[in-house]
């Protein structure tokens, strides 16, 4: 089945450490986001990407980076520079290009605490 | 400027009465309008979309929404909940030919009390 995968689904850091966060879909698609996700903030985006090796910056990257290496993978690293990481965050996937149906897929999501 | 209201933080309901979430958009464009579904510490679920024609819309699990251009609305209906609606519903608006940026509420919390 077609889909998006993110792993891990639970993620425990420490304070200053860098995290990644894993994001392969198998749909096809162009075009790749990461959004994060806060109670009572709905979804913000934090790096979006049309294209493989291109991408950018959404509402709040400060403390993020991201790589698009392959067209089905979209990895997000949370650096240490995050002030406050602990969120969940949500991989999400949609046809670009020409044609737009504007629908986003989205992954189960990974939760990350920072103790 | 682009930007999604959910008017109601919190929505809750007796089980087989029926509900409207509320959405409301601004935009000086053109818009494609979708409700997405969260179950706890899951993604989200697309419910329905509006691209174009009939301003009714139908979508899973029973539930309808309205696309009015006037008022700029996009309501979200079902005439008679169960216990398993429970859970988050997102507007979320996304520009046409603009490169598919995606504007999207803070969310209404369903609750459906037995």
């Amino acid at each position: 089945d077609g889909g998006i995968t993110q792993s891990p689904k639970y993620l425990f850091r420490k304070e200053g450490q860098n995290v990644t966060l894993s994001c392969e879909q198998n749909l096809n698609h162009d075009a790749m986001y990461w959004y994060r996700q806060d109670p009572g903030q709905g979804l913000r985006l934090i790096y979006y990407s049309q294209i493989v090796n291109d991408f950018q910056k959404g509402d709040i990257a400060e403390g993020y980076s991201v790589s698009r290496e392959k067209k089905e993978s979209f990895p997000l690293t949370v650096t240490s520079a995050q002030k406050n990481p602990t969120a969940f965050y949500l991989c999400a996937s949609s046809i670009a290009g020409g044609y737009n149906t504007g629908e986003l897929f989205f992954g189960e999501g990974s939760r990350l605490t920072v103790l | 400027a682009q930007s999604v209201t959910q008017l109601d933080s919190q929505v809750p309901v007796f089980e087989e009465a029926p509900v409207e979430l509320r959405c409301n958009y601004s935009s000086s464009v053109s818009v494609y309008l979708f409700w997405y579904v969260q179950y706890p510490n899951q993604g989200l679920q697309l419910l329905l979309k509006y691209l174009s024609g009939s301003t009714l819309v139908k979508g899973i699990n029973g539930f309808e929404a309205e696309f009015n251009k006037s008022q700029t609305s996009f309501h979200l209906r079902k005439p008679s909940v169960h216990i398993s609606d429970t859970a988050e519903y997102f507007c979320a608006v996304s520009l046409l030919n603009t490169g598919n940026q995606f504007y999207f509420g803070t969310g209404t919390s369903l609750t459906v009390i037995p």
